[in-house]
């Protein structure tokens, strides 16, 4: 069975802070694409990342970076110098198989930035 | 402009009384899918359509229809709907399933009395 897991439920920074938002996956498959989605107040779902599984290369993108790591089966996310408009919630997803048409989510992290 | 729409956005019903959200996407993605979002429990695969007239049960199918009969379209239908099956519930489409891309229509939020 495949499952994914957001330990943190909610995370509060003071604006500028770095935040990194934790993500464990379960799978037995050996190929599979990891995905981080965010959530803002306003409620849609907005894709930030993908990552598959023979691509363990750690990626950077503005203020965001990702670093996959398979022996840990984690794919954490961190946000540099954070801003209000970081607010959201964040999604980490799984989809265990190219050829499937399913895609596992972890629960979300609320992150709260306060200024 | 590429979009997956979802009606209505906001709905209030009563239980039994048959509903359908509506799911259409305009940039000629063969995969469609769809999902229900509860608090402390992220979002939850319903039904998913690999192609026209293809569709498979997700985690959640219980009291949920779907039909895949063009393309675009990909409707969810609550036969006789529940209480529990207040939800915000989300519409994807990517241009084939594995490891395209998801894009979510706007949501719709609905309420069973």
């Amino acid at each position: 069975a495949q499952k994914v897991t957001q330990a943190q439920t909610e995370i509060s920074v003071v604006e500028k802070e770095d935040v990194t938002l934790d993500c464990v996956y379960e799978t037995r498959d050996t190929t599979y694409y990891l995905f981080w989605y965010k959530q803002p107040p306003s409620g849609e779902l907005v894709f930030l990342i993908r990552r598959n599984s023979f691509d363990e290369q750690n990626e950077i993108s503005g203020r965001y970076s990702w670093n996959f790591q398979k022996s840990t089966s984690s794919f954490n996310f961190t946000i540099t110098a954070s801003q209000v408009v970081d607010s959201a919630v964040y999604f980490c997803a799984l989809r265990p198989d190219p050829s499937w048409g399913k895609l596992q989510f972890g629960a979300g992290t609320q992150v709260v930035v306060t200024p | 402009e590429a979009q997956v729409t979802q009606n209505p956005r906001y709905l209030i019903t009563v239980t039994g009384k048959k509903l359908t959200v509506t799911c259409s996407q305009n940039m000629n993605h063969e995969y469609m899918s769809w999902y229900r979002q509860d608090p402390g429990l992220g979002l939850r695969q319903i039904y998913y359509s690999m192609n026209v007239e293809v569709t498979d049960k997700g985690d959640v199918p219980e009291g949920y229809k779907v039909s895949r009969k063009e393309k675009r379209n990909f409707p969810l239908i609550l036969e006789s709907p529940s209480p529990n099956q207040t939800s915000l519930y989300f519409c994807a489409s990517s241009l084939v399933g594995g490891a395209d891309t998801q894009y979510f229509g706007p949501g719709t939020r609905l309420t069973v009395l």
